[in-house]
C-alpha cells in the first residue's frame, strides 16, 4: 500500500453503539490527525498525535478517543455514538509538526451515519 | 476567534480563468495552504504560501498578502476536471491548520 488507508469506507450505526474507525499510513510520518467534515463547515480537528505514544485534543474532541501505539496506526473510537456524530471522517498524516511547510496528506475518508 | 472566509460557490467557463479568494483572521500565522477536493474524495495538496507574493505551479497560482490577511488561488485554462471544492487553510501559532468551509467551483462547457 502507499499512503493512508481508512476502514470502513462507510458505516451505518445505531445510536449508543461503540465504533472504531481505523487509519493506517505507510509513509513513516510522525504526526497523524483525525478530522470530521460536515456540509457547510470546514474540516474540524478531533484529535491529533505528534508522535507515537502521544495524543492531543483538537477543536471537537468530545465523544471521541484515540490511541497511538505505533507510528503507522491511529484508530478513532466513538464510545457511544450519537446522531450528531454523523459525518465524513478523514485521517491525515504529516512528516513533522512545528514546521509551517509541513503538508498533511489525507486518507479516503469514512462516511458514518448514526441513526 | 479564528476565522477563514471563502465564497461558497463559483461558476466559470471551460478555458477561462477564475480567482478564488480567501481571507483569514487567526492567532498567529505559519503559512497558508490550498487543497483541492473532488466530490466524495479526500483533499489533496495544491500549494503553500508563507511569504508575500505569487507562487506559480503550472495552471495554478496562489497569492498571499500577510498584511491584509488575504490569499487567492488562480486557475487558468480551466478544464472540466477542475470542477471541485477548493479549501483554504491557515497554520496558526500552534501549527494547527484552521480550515475554511471551501469554495465549490462549477465549470461549464
Amino acid at each position: 500500500i502507499a499512503g493512508i488507508t481508512q476502514a470502513p469506507t462507510s458505516q451505518i450505526l445505531a445510536a449508543g453503539r461503540r465504533m472504531t474507525l481505523r487509519c493506517t499510513q505507510d509513509m513513516r510520518h510522525n504526526a497523524m490527525y483525525w478530522y470530521r467534515q460536515d456540509l457547510g463547515l470546514g474540516l474540524r480537528l478531533i484529535h491529533y498525535s505528534n508522535t507515537a505514544g502521544t495524543t492531543g485534543k483538537g477543536e471537537v474532541p468530545d465523544g471521541y478517543s484515540v490511541s497511538r501505539a505505533n507510528t503507522d496506526d491511529f484508530p478513532l473510537t466513538l464510545a457511544s455514538a450519537v446522531p450528531s456524530q454523523t459525518s465524513v471522517y478523514f485521517c491525515a498524516s504529516s512528516d513533522e509538526t512545528g514546521k509551517g511547510a509541513d503538508t498533511q496528506y489525507f486518507g479516503p475518508g469514512t462516511r458514518l451515519t448514526v441513526l | 476567534g479564528q476565522n477563514i472566509d471563502q465564497p461558497t460557490e463559483m461558476t466559470a467557463t471551460e478555458g477561462a480563468i477564475v480567482q478564488i479568494n480567501c481571507t483569514y483572521q487567526t492567532s498567529g500565522f505559519n503559512g497558508l495552504f490550498w487543497y483541492q477536493q473532488h466530490a466524495g474524495e479526500a483533499p489533496t495538496f495544491l500549494s503553500y504560501n508563507v511569504l508575500d507574493g505569487l507562487e506559480e505551479k503550472g495552471r495554478f497560482s496562489s497569492f498571499l498578502s500577510r498584511s491584509k490577511g488575504y490569499s487567492y488561488l488562480l486557475l487558468k485554462e480551466l478544464q472540466m476536471k477542475d470542477s471541485a471544492s477548493y479549501l483554504c487553510a491557515v497554520k496558526d501559532s500552534n501549527y494547527q491548520l484552521i480550515w475554511g468551509a471551501g469554495t465549490k467551483l462549477i465549470i461549464k462547457p
